[in-house]
């Protein structure tokens, strides 16, 4: 299994600005991801964070917008820049691991922004 | 391209009653498939998972789920549902990447 540390858990932050979440697992793994939920929505993903290289971003989401960092095998960090009203969401990290039988993925607890 | 459908929005069952929230997946290999629970303002929680061998899973909090490879389903199913079985319910699919969420089933649960 894998434990996940976000931070915040919850931040209110004017628009125009930029906010980092970071994320920490208590083991290494290759593979980061991370998830957007919208109000009333599903997780969309946006990224996968791999350790000694660039993220790749899914369809709609770019570097620019939201920039990500994987110095090492248990830490990655998304920054939400030039923030908008319609970047209101929860943001969550997640990971592959081992749970029972087979793969399992693990989540955080989210970072819940509201942008005013 | 490989997609999760959820084809109920919103489902209001009785206490005590049946229920079965559908789940249609479309992938080009055999799929890893699981069901999250997330109660209001709560993280994800797991209730199962299929990988392989028997298509019938148990879960947990009574939920148990059924793969049918030939409808490309992985419906979920409880016996009797409870007051705090209300929530919203996300199906999903993936083989050792990340996961693709379907868009959720809100479930009610009427006195």
């Amino acid at each position: 299994s894998a434990v996940i540390s976000q931070k915040p858990s919850r931040d209110i932050c004017q628009r125009g600005t930029s906010l980092t979440i970071q994320c920490q697992v208590d083991s290494q793994v290759t593979m980061m991801f991370w998830y957007r939920q919208q109000p009333g929505q599903s997780l969309t993903l946006i990224a996968t964070a791999n350790q000694g290289s660039e993220a790749t971003y899914e369809s709609g989401f770019v570097i620019d917008k939201f920039p990500i960092s994987r110095p090492n095998l248990t830490f990655s960090t998304l920054t939400v820049s030039n923030m908008s009203p319609e970047d209101s969401s929860i943001y969550l990290c997640s990971v592959l691991g081992t749970g029972g039988a087979g793969i399992e993925a693990f989540f955080g607890q989210g970072t819940r922004l509201t942008v005013v | 391209a490989q997609s999760v459908t959820q084809p109920d929005i919103h489902i209001t069952v009785s206490e005590g009653a049946s229920l079965e929230l559908r789940c249609n997946y479309s992938y080009g290999a055999t799929p890893y498939l699981f069901w999250y629970v997330q109660s209001p303002g709560q993280g994800l929680q797991l209730l199962l998972k299929y990988f392989s061998g028997d298509t019938l899973v148990q879960g947990i909090k009574g939920f148990e789920a059924e793969f049918k490879r030939s409808q490309s389903s992985f419906n979920l199913r409880k016996p009797s549902v409870h007051w705090s079985d209300a929530a919203e319910y996300f199906c999903a699919v993936g083989a050792g990447t990340a996961l693709i969420f379907g868009k959720g089933t809100t479930l009610s649960v009427s006195s």
